[in-house]
């Protein structure tokens, strides 16, 4: 069964940095693509980032520069390093398997 | 940056009755290769989303048959049979034919 369980959300202060996972199972993250899709709360869905099997990486103008999308085969896991957080930043991070598996999301809140 | 248009932003239909939501694009979604990248998601209260619709007509697994979607080049639409409560939530229609991928502003269907 395909699962995708987000990890490491949190509250942070504007021009900090924090490190989103997205722990897969039932499948190897090096053979699909993977996204990051944030929700800022009461808005709609807004496309993050993705990686693609072979490694390419691709960003919203948003976010390009202070987010980097990765993967760990080995952990079999999704990243997103997220610095110089902002408050539009605050959201709900969901990572998905393009575009068939969904994780639950997990909360980004950015204010001192 | 592709834009998605969504109409209605909101509509309230009788269980059992049809309901349809139309998305435009601002540029045709037609791939070279001849696959349209125009996706339906359905998001219900407190859940992340859930997929419905690949490459403009295509269920995906698990997917009621009363779902289906419908268009071409910059107009697309989704279909709902006979709606049952369960379709209560927000749609979204997304393309993923150029980066940044965009989606529509979303559309909250209500039961009557």
């Amino acid at each position: 069964e395909v699962q995708l369980v987000e990890t490491g959300g949190a509250l942070i202060q504007p021009g900090g940095s924090l490190r989103l996972s997205c722990a897969a199972s039932g499948f190897t993250v090096s053979s699909y693509y993977l996204a990051w899709v944030r929700q800022p709360p009461g808005k709609g869905l807004e496309w993050v980032s993705v990686i693609s099997n072979d490694g390419t990486t691709y960003y919203a103008d948003s976010v390009k520069g202070r987010f980097t999308i990765s993967r760990d085969n080995s952990e079999n896991t999704l990243y997103l390093q997220m610095n110089t957080l902002r408050g539009d930043d605050t959201a709900v991070y969901y990572c998905a398997r393009v575009w068939s598996y969904w994780g639950q999301g997990t909360l980004v809140t950015v204010s001192s | 940056d592709i834009v998605m248009t969504q109409t209605p932003l909101s509509l309230s239909v009788t269980p059992g009755q049809p309901a349809s939501i139309s998305c435009k694009s601002s540029q045709s979604l037609q791939h070279s290769d001849g696959k349209t990248l125009l996706y339906w998601f359905l998001q219900k209260p407190g859940q992340p989303p859930q997929p419905l619709i690949y490459e403009v007509s295509n269920r995906f697994s698990g997917v009621p048959d009363r779902f289906s979607g419908s268009g071409s080049g910059t107009d697309f639409t989704l279909k709902i049979s006979r709606v049952e409560a369960e379709d209560v939530g927000v749609y979204y229609c997304m393309q993923t034919i150029q980066v940044p991928y965009t989606f529509g502003q979303g559309t909250k269907l209500e039961i009557k």
